[in-house]
């Protein structure tokens, strides 16, 4: 069985300065990654994906995560936070299997102080 | 397309009275899911649906019942309700088409407060 650890419950971070949100997965093999945003009162959406080729992944609002096989680590990054980064993140990830049924981390809060 | 809507937004039950929250999608998606989310606990998986008719057990299945009686609903009751399951529920759809994986859509939230 899958796993998913989000190191951190909460994170916080000043305007302007560098977004690390990690994550780890146990897998045997390595599965579909995903990052999730979800803002208050709000249902999740999607930041970005991998699921295969280029290990450095594009999301939106100027988010990115590198797929690291040796660490199995997928962790979320943004070069300057905005006051509007603030939200819960969720990492998941999905079996390659075709089982569709996905296995969500605990979440980080990010908190960004002005 | 509205996408994945839930009705209601929110709800206040009383020990032991039952409802149903229904979760309604127009993408044609084939699987449905049920969640809750609680906090620190991420979110855990309820009930899920492959296609009509069909129905599966996720993660924290008691106390709740699902049916998909028609491809684009996903109903999920609870028969007696239990301060335990106050929560937010969310439900989510998956689309088997394009070839690559794809990702869940979620819709908003449903919360509700059992007394």
């Amino acid at each position: 069985a899958q796993s998913v650890t989000q190191l951190g419950s909460h994170v916080s971070v000043s305007e302007g300065a560098l977004v690390l949100l990690r994550c780890n997965y146990s897998s045997s093999v390595p599965p579909y990654l995903f990052w999730y945003v979800q803002y208050p009162n709000q249902g999740l959406q999607l930041l970005l994906k991998y699921t295969t080729g280029a290990t450095l992944v594009k999301g939106i609002n100027g988010f990115e995560a590198e797929f690291k096989k040796s660490e199995t680590s997928f962790h979320l990054t943004k070069p300057s936070a905005h006051m509007s980064d603030a939200a819960e993140y969720f990492c998941a990830v999905s079996d390659r299997g075709g089982s569709y049924i996905p296995t969500f981390g605990r979440g980080t809060s990010l908190i960004v102080h002005p | 397309n509205a996408g994945v809507t839930q009705t209601p937004k929110f709800r206040v039950l009383k020990t032991g009275q039952s409802m149903t929250l229904l979760c309604a999608q127009d993408m044609n998606h084939e699987y449905m899911y049920w969640y809750r989310q609680d906090p620190g606990m991420g979110l855990r998986l309820i009930h899920y649906s492959v296609g009509e008719g069909t129905t599966a057990k996720g993660e924290v299945p008691d106390g709740y019942n699902v049916s998909r009686l028609k491809k684009q609903n996903f109903l999920l009751g609870l028969e007696s309700a239990a301060p335990s399951q106050t929560s937010v529920y969310f439900c989510a759809s998956y689309s088997l088409a394009g070839g690559s994986y794809n990702e869940q859509f979620f819709g908003p939230g449903t919360r509700l407060t059992v007394l």
